[in-house]
């Protein structure tokens, strides 16, 4: 049972290329979230999904894009990348969601930096 | 809108106790709190529902006030592993609420020997 699984750990990407980063759980964990983390801030929510197929707008989700064609797969797409752009994302899933009692469990977090 | 969370750091003594406040400017239906130590995933500590819940995690507790929309998460006897960046995250009612959690800035707590 490996949880959320993030996959880069660290990238770095020159100004307007683009680059997907991958989330799978193996939890059948319907909800499914991204957070960015700046450096000392808190989280932020970019997207998230409540099933496969159902996917919406978190608080920061300009210059990105997700899809859902899977319980188990979450994939966040930068498309153009921009030095705003540097930061920790995390992975996240609960079973169903906030309001049933449903902690968020992450992945370990992948490190993105933008030059 | 984001809670506000206090103090925005703060160092004890081991054995010392602890309290972190979040406060939110909107009606809450949930709070949940999480640690995260540095380079790593943020841990769940646990999730208060109803207005005036206590819920207990070892020496970790917390309070939701659901009319003052505040939370307070308790350390006691506080122990080096307590250390790291403590976070709520708050749901709020009504729209814009609901199935997004809006965390807090973060308290970094540090306990010495």
């Amino acid at each position: 049972n490996a949880g959320v699984t993030q996959t880069p750990k660290f990238r770095i990407l020159k100004i307007g290329q683009s680059m997907t980063l991958q989330c799978t759980q193996d939890m059948n964990h319907n909800y499914m979230y991204w957070y960015r983390q700046d450096p000392g801030m808190g989280l932020k929510l970019i997207y998230y999904s409540v099933g496969a197929g159902i996917t919406d707008k978190g608080e920061v989700p300009n210059g990105y894009n997700v899809s859902r064609s899977t319980t188990e797969d979450f994939p966040l797409r930068l498309e153009l990348a921009a030095p705003s752009q540097t930061s920790v994302y995390f992975c996240a899933s609960s079973y169903p969601g906030y309001r049933d009692n449903s902690p968020l469990h992450f992945g370990n977090g992948t490190r993105l930096t933008v030059t | 809108q984001q809670p506000v969370q206090s103090p925005q750091a703060v160092i004890l003594r081991e054995g010392e106790d602890a309290v972190i406040n979040c406060s939110s400017s909107k009606a809450l239906y949930s709070v949940h709190w999480y640690r995260q130590k540095h380079g790593e995933a943020p841990v769940f500590l646990m999730i208060l529902l109803k207005g005036g819940e206590q819920k207990g995690h070892e020496k970790i507790s917390a309070s939701f006030n659901e009319k003052k929309q505040q939370s307070s998460l308790y350390l006691t006897a506080s122990q080096l592993s307590y250390s790291g960046t403590y976070f709520c995250g708050t749901e709020s009612l009504g729209p814009g609420g609901g199935n997004k959690l809006t965390f807090g800035t973060g308290t970094q707590l540090k306990v010495e020997l």
